[in-house]
């Protein structure tokens, strides 16, 4: 079954430091890994997309690694800043039916 | 913004409705999709339409369908409604149908059924 599953849930992490999110999936046929981040009540934005030959994806502070073998990807967050909070969520396109697996999300928070 | 652009922001209803979703892509953008957000089980992907055909299908219901016109926005129909479609729903929208397209989202509406 065609599953996306991310860790931890949810984080708490104070403002400046870094924080590494994570996302295991067993999608198949694999065409490409995204990452977004939602604020809350708002559309998704896209963070980094990564494809089957992509080992690491920089976006500003964001940082996403693929390792394709092992089916994971993480999502490192560097010098946190308060605008940081929100959820984080992965995402793999498959060439298969039901195109997009969602995950359910990271709830970041970061304090001051 | 992301550009894309939906209508309306907030739809209250009641059970057994129908309702028509709008969704006006980026300038330029061909590609439409459609997703639904629920608090039980996050995101989900329901329909993708490329320049008015319909290209990818996932978890929609036969109750819900869409399509996409010739001025490239879309409209997403949702009938018979159920407390359970309560949810905000997602279009988003990208340039063409590539594997690593970027998608932007539009602001969401908030669909309540009653």
């Amino acid at each position: 079954k065609n599953q996306v599953e991310q860790s931890p849930q949810s984080l708490i992490i104070l403002e400046g430091k870094n924080c590494t999110l994570q996302c295991n999936y067993t999608v198949s046929p694999f065409s490409n890994l995204r990452w977004y981040k939602q604020d809350t009540g708002r559309g998704p934005v896209s963070l980094t997309i990564m494809t089957f030959s992509e080992n690491t994806k920089s976006n500003g502070r964001y940082t996403a690694t693929l390792d394709a073998d092992t089916k994971q990807s993480s999502l490192h967050i560097t010098a946190s800043q308060l605008s940081d909070s929100a959820s984080y969520i992965c995402v793999v396109k498959t060439s298969g039916t039901y195109k997009y697996i969602f995950g359910t999300g990271t709830r970041l928070k970061v304090l001051a | 913004d992301s550009g894309v652009t939906q209508t309306p922001k907030h739809l209250i209803t009641a059970t057994g409705q129908r309702v028509t979703l709008r969704c006006s892509p980026r300038s330029g953008d061909l590609s439409v999709y459609w997703y639904q957000q629920s608090l039980d089980q996050g995101l989900q992907f329901l329909i993708q339409y490329y320049n008015g055909e319909e290209r990818a299908k996932g978890n929609i219901l036969e109750r819900f369908s869409a399509q996409q016109f010739p001025d490239l926005h879309s409209e997403l129909n949702l009938s018979s409604l159920e407390l359970g479609d309560s949810a905000l729903y997602f279009c988003a929208s990208s340039f063409r149908d590539r594997v690593d397209g970027e998608q932007f989202f539009g602001p969401g509406t908030r669909l309540t059924v009653l």
